[in-house]
């Protein structure tokens, strides 16, 4: 098992750019979720998904988007990127019942946005 | 939803000093998951609880849940380089959406 795999590792895009960062897990897990985490703060959820074709707003939504074709990807999408979004993002899944409760995190993506 | 506090912020302690971080929440629990984040790392699952009043061991952690299954934490003892990171609590009992405290921030001075 990879587990939860995440690309790019490291990207600095031009304010204005977009972008995808790519997330994708291959443990079957319904639930996966986008944070980005700031310097010295904590996880801010950007958005989440239940399942296929289900997705819905975090904390953070506002300049990203996101898809769930497959159960497995997850990808989020910087639209028009501002310096704001630097940040690290880290992807993270978890599945259902009593052990379905530990979050599986990506090794995260470190995005600047210049 | 739920909101979950963790204190402190930071934490500088020398090498075989203890250590302990803090977890609260204004509603009560399902569970809670304890993660560490090592410094440029990504949070590591380290334990859930899920009894009023567990106590479980790793090694040298201690994690708590309190009997109202309102707090929780996390003691290491005699500290050691090895435990400098971030540890996180996190608590996704009962809701899609996990909710994470801050974070505490280990710093061990050799």
């Amino acid at each position: 098992n990879a587990g939860v795999t995440q690309t790019p590792k490291f990207r600095i895009l031009k304010i204005g750019q977009s972008m995808t960062l790519q997330c994708a897990q291959d443990m079957n897990h319904n639930y996966m979720y986008w944070y980005r985490q700031d310097p010295g703060m904590g996880l801010k959820l950007i958005y989440y998904s239940v399942g296929a074709g289900i997705t819905d707003k975090g904390e953070v939504p506002n300049g990203y988007n996101v898809s769930r074709s497959t159960t497995e990807d997850f990808p989020l999408r910087l639209e028009l990127a501002a310096p704001s979004q630097t940040s690290v993002y880290f992807c993270a899944s978890r599945g259902g019942g009593f052990s379905g409760n530990t979050i599986y995190f990506g090794e995260g993506s470190w995005l600047t946005v210049v | 939803g739920q909101q979950v506090m963790q204190i402190p912020q930071y934490q500088h302690v020398q090498e075989g000093e203890d250590f302990t971080t803090y977890c609260n929440s204004s509603t009560t629990l399902s569970n809670i998951q304890w993660y560490k984040q090592r410094p440029g790392g990504h949070p590591v699952f380290l334990i859930q609880l899920v009894k009023s009043g567990e106590v479980k061991k790793q090694k040298r952690l201690t994690f708590q849940f309190g009997e109202a299954k309102k707090n929780s934490s996390l003691h290491i003892t005699a500290t050691q380089t090895t435990d400098v990171g971030t540890y996180f609590c996190g608590a996704s009992g009962g809701s899609y959406i996990p909710t994470f405290g801050r974070g505490t921030s280990l710093i061990v001075h050799p």
